[in-house]
């Protein structure tokens, strides 16, 4: 079974500060990989996704995440958060045998004007 | 807006009761999915159908069900319900669930249980 693994449950960032959220997986074989994005009181948006190709994905709202195969990593990454990012980030995996997503367990961001 | 549309927002019960919560999906979306998030257990995958016919189950109780109409609209049915119920469910419909190439999940404002 699949699994993913958020090692960041709350992070506290001052404005232009840079971000990064640690996002592992576990499994076997080709999976496609995304980092949602839930705003207070909303329903989750899709910030970026990656299926094949470059690893280095690029999303909305200058977010970027980075698909390292070996370390089963998908890390979300921003040069220059800003008070509007804090919200709540989840790290999903789908395999190729179905469309059913496995959410890691969130990150809450919370960043000081 | 996603254009996924659920009903209702709030619910408030007490134990042993049941209710049904309602899911639209985007217009011409024929998948719909059913998350569960809860404190203790996150967001987990609970049940999917397509076009009427149930597709994939996850960590969904025996005291859950769900259908999916004529319509495409969803509802999960949540019996003899417990304390633990209590969680925000969220219902995300997709274009089809073909598993080789991904369809983007939208995902609705979700149905925040509370069960007393």
């Amino acid at each position: 079974a699949q699994s993913v693994s958020q090692h960041n449950h709350h992070v506290i960032l001052s404005e232009a500060a840079s971000l990064e959220l640690g996002c592992n997986y576990s499994y076997g074989g080709t999976v496609n990989l995304f980092w949602y994005v839930q705003y207070p009181g909303q329903h989750l948006q899709l910030l970026l996704k990656y299926f094949s190709g470059d690893p280095l994905v690029k999303g909305i709202k200058g977010f970027e995440a980075e698909f390292i195969k070996s370390k089963f990593s998908f890390n979300l990454r921003k040069p220059s958060v800003q008070w509007s990012d804090t919200a709540e980030y989840f790290c999903a995996v789908n395999n190729n045998a179905g469309n059913m997503l496995t959410f890691g367990g969130g990150t809450r961001l919370m960043v000081k004007p | 807006d996603s254009g996924v549309t659920q009903t209702p927002k709030h619910l408030i019960t007490a134990t042993g009761q049941r209710v049904t919560l309602r899911c639209s999906p985007r217009s011409g979306d024929l998948s719909v999915y059913w998350y569960q998030q809860s404190l203790d257990q996150g967001l987990q995958f609970l049940i999917q159908y397509y076009n009427g016919e149930e597709r994939a189950k996850g960590n969904i109780l025996e005291r859950f069900s769900a259908q999916q109409f004529p319509d495409l609209h969803s509802e999960l049915n949540l019996s003899s319900l417990e304390l633990g119920d209590s969680a925000l469910y969220f219902c995300a419909s997709s274009a089809n669930p073909s598993g080789r190439s991904y369809n983007e999940q939208f995902f609705g404002p979700g149905t925040r249980l509370t069960v007393l």
